[in-house]
């Protein structure tokens, strides 16, 4: 079955230093995944996403995140936070079906001034 | 482009008492979708809609229904509503429910409250 683990609930960093949420899936054949970004009382909208074109993955406002496959892993990253960067994240696998989507349990990053 | 718009935003309801959720969206997509969003928990789909005219559960179905009215428009409705419905309620679309390229466009939410 597949699952998404996002190993982080909160995650606190300073305006202008890197930002890493991380992200582990579990799939028994080859996933897509997604990363969704949700801002304070609003719907969530696409970061990137992944379809076994290129590891790397880059997507809007600087983000990106890189496929392991042996380390089941899809990490989100940026170099250098903004304020408005402050947000809830949600990594996301598909599921058995390709209208089912897994959603992790989302990460909450914080950027102090 | 006003993209997904459910109505209402917000809504209170009593135990016991029914209610339709409306989605519709102006993107000429094929599938819709209905989550709903629990603290810590992430996304759960309620029920999906590959295609105009097809229903299918999702993951939490139970005390729930839909009708996919026709392409534009995707309901949600609850029959008799319980406290533990009390939840944020997202539509979402997508225009292929094809593995890879299955993208959502997502509403802006409803806060239902079942007291």
């Amino acid at each position: 079955a597949q699952s998404v683990t996002q190993l982080d609930s909160h995650v606190s960093v300073s305006e202008g230093t890197p930002v890493l949420l991380r992200c582990n899936y579990s799939s028994s054949y080859s996933p897509s995944l997604f990363w969704y970004v949700q801002h304070p009382n609003k719907g969530l909208q696409l970061l990137l996403k992944y379809t076994s074109a290129a590891t790397l993955v880059k997507g809007i406002n600087g983000f990106e995140a890189e496929f392991k496959k042996s380390e089941t892993s899809f990490h989100l990253t940026k170099p250098s936070a903004h304020m408005s960067d402050a947000a809830e994240y949600f990594c996301v696998v598909t599921g058995d079906s390709s209208y089912k989507l897994i959603f992790g349990s989302g990460t909450r990053l914080l950027v102090r001034p | 482009n006003a993209g997904v718009t459910q109505t209402p935003k917000f809504q209170v309801l009593k135990t016991g008492q029914s209610m339709t959720l409306q989605c519709a969206q102006d993107m000429n997509h094929n599938s819709m979708y209905w989550y709903r969003q629990d603290p810590g928990m992430g996304l759960r789909l309620i029920y999906y809609s590959a295609s105009e005219g097809t229903t299918d559960k999702g993951e939490v179905p139970n005390g729930y229904n839909v009708s996919r009215l026709n392409k534009r428009e995707f309901s949600l409705r609850l029959e008799s509503a319980a406290p533990s419905q009390t939840s944020v309620y997202f539509c979402a679309s997508s225009q292929s429910g094809s593995s890879g390229a299955n993208v959502l466009t997502f509403g802006a939410g409803s806060r239902l409250t079942v007291l």
